[in-house]
């Protein structure tokens, strides 16, 4: 099983509509929680941290779900500009080395 | 925010010649850094942890001696690719972690990354 498993897309959505992304870690003790978006050829940029208690920013929600140790990404109106691929990023019981999930790649269409 | 540079951007390069990539924090100071590998269409793959002031630490099935990494300072780490082959083609990026996520968590600052082809 791999450590870090996520939806594997791709999706296409019209713009505007709601899109999730579904996550799942298999190491209970892991320390932190993100997702991060990749653009085609270039690195990972950080789109936000996941929190027990959720976390939202703007058109972005993200909830983390311990005890089901799984993770999701909520994305509102989405826009043309949102097309890229999202990882979810779990690190390791010392908060420090990070596991990447294999992505999810989305294609917003007008 | 942090900033992480990588040189070369690209490299083209002869089979069995080798290729060193330079890893640099440029605002702020990394005891540590990772180095990752990402090949067309799959997600980063965790290479090696490379630490400043000790050998780096391999993960499962990397070979240590064909990828060559020293942490001379605390800005700066080197990857260098020895004897390199066709399949050893890829994007290769770093990245140093900071305590800027929170107490215990560790965002990761990447560096542009580095592609290397080798004819």
């Amino acid at each position: 099983r791999k450590e870090v498993e996520q939806d594997p897309g791709p999706f296409n959505v019209p713009e505007g509509a709601t899109v999730a992304f579904n996550c799942t870690y298999s190491n209970s003790a892991s320390q932190s929680f993100f997702w991060y978006r990749q653009d085609c050829r270039k690195e990972p940029k950080l789109l936000m941290s996941v929190y027990s208690s959720g976390n939202e920013d703007g058109r972005f929600t993200a909830q983390l779900n311990r005890a089901s140790q799984y993770i999701s990404l909520l994305i509102r109106d989405s826009k043309l500009s949102d097309s890229a691929t999202y990882l979810c990023v779990v690190t390791d019981t010392g908060g420090f080395k990070t596991i990447f999930g294999a992505g999810t790649r989305l294609f917003v269409k007008a | 925010g942090a900033v992480v540079s990588q040189h070369p951007s690209w490299v083209i390069c002869k089979s069995g010649t080798s290729v060193k990539i330079e890893c640099r924090s440029l605002d702020f100071q990394a005891t540590t850094m990772f180095w990752y590998r990402q090949f067309p269409k799959q997600s980063l793959m965790l290479m090696a942890t490379s630490n400043e002031g000790s050998k780096a630490t391999y993960e499962q099935g990397v070979e240590k001696d064909k990828f060559l990494i020293n942490h001379a300072s605390l800005t700066l780490s080197t990857l260098t690719v020895t004897s390199a082959h066709p399949e050893d083609s890829s994007f290769y990026i770093c990245s140093a972690p900071t305590g800027l996520a929170g107490v215990g968590s560790y965002e990761q600052y990447f560096g542009p990354g580095t592609r290397l082809t080798v004819t």
